[in-house]
């Protein structure tokens, strides 16, 4: 499968911002997506991204992508504790075939 | 709307024993997968059908069977079951758009 690859660990204050890094190796990926799990639960679909796009906004996240450098991330602002989960980045070529990193597990502090 | 639905929620098998985890969608979608997810490995692709009648392997197949007869539903089974199939197991589906809407899980143990 395709190598995507994320901090497994992050930890945040209450209202400050956070960001989750991702990098790839698929360079023909065409889809981006950034998925929440909280425990014991299913992945929630945050939101993704086109790779013809730089960046897109949807409230408190924000996606970044740098093509160049493989590079994509997720910054959420003002992070409250009920933003504490295990955050996934997973690429696809075809919509089909979805290939995902080990996930990020972030922990807000009060 | 339902959406992705997955049964039994935990399982424990002996090892050699067979089972199939059921899953279904109400959404008429064309997409649907199965992935395992194991500490520290993110999620694994295992099978995966883009439309009734049409399945593909992913990642992981060995020791995985599954079938696509209708477009709600999307079996996974389990032959000959081994401790290292121990994981909790995700179906998903998705649509044109590429959306994946993913399951509440099957926690099986094998022991």
């Amino acid at each position: 499968g395709e190598d995507v690859e994320q901090s497994l660990f992050l930890s945040v204050r209450e209202g400050d911002s956070s960001v989750i890094n991702c990098t790839y190796t698929d360079s023909s990926s065409t889809y981006l997506y950034w998925y929440k799990q909280e425990p014991g639960a299913g992945l929630q679909l945050l939101t993704y991204i086109f790779s013809n796009m730089d960046m897109k906004q949807d409230q408190r996240l924000t996606v970044l992508l740098n093509k160049k450098d493989k590079h994509l991330s997720l910054r959420i602002a003002d992070t409250q504790t009920g933003d504490s989960a295990i955050y996934f980045c997973a690429e696809s070529v075809t919509g089909n075939q979805f290939y995902f990193g080990t996930g990020t597990s972030l922990t807000v502090i009060p | 709307n339902a959406g992705v639905t997955q049964t039994p929620k935990f399982q424990v098998l002996k090892t050699g024993q067979s089972m199939t985890l059921q899953c279904a969608q109400d959404m008429n979608h064309e997409y649907m997968s199965w992935y395992r997810q194991d500490p520290g490995m993110g999620l694994r692709l295992i099978h995966y059908s883009v439309g009734a009648g049409i399945t593909d392997q992913g990642e992981v197949p060995n020791g995985y069977n599954v079938s696509r007869s209708t477009t709600e539903d999307f079996p996974l089974r389990l032959l000959s079951a081994a401790p290292s199939q121990t994981s909790v197991y995700f179906c998903a589906s998705s649509s044109q758009t590429y959306e994946q809407y993913f399951g509440p899980g099957t926690r099986l143990t094998v022991t």
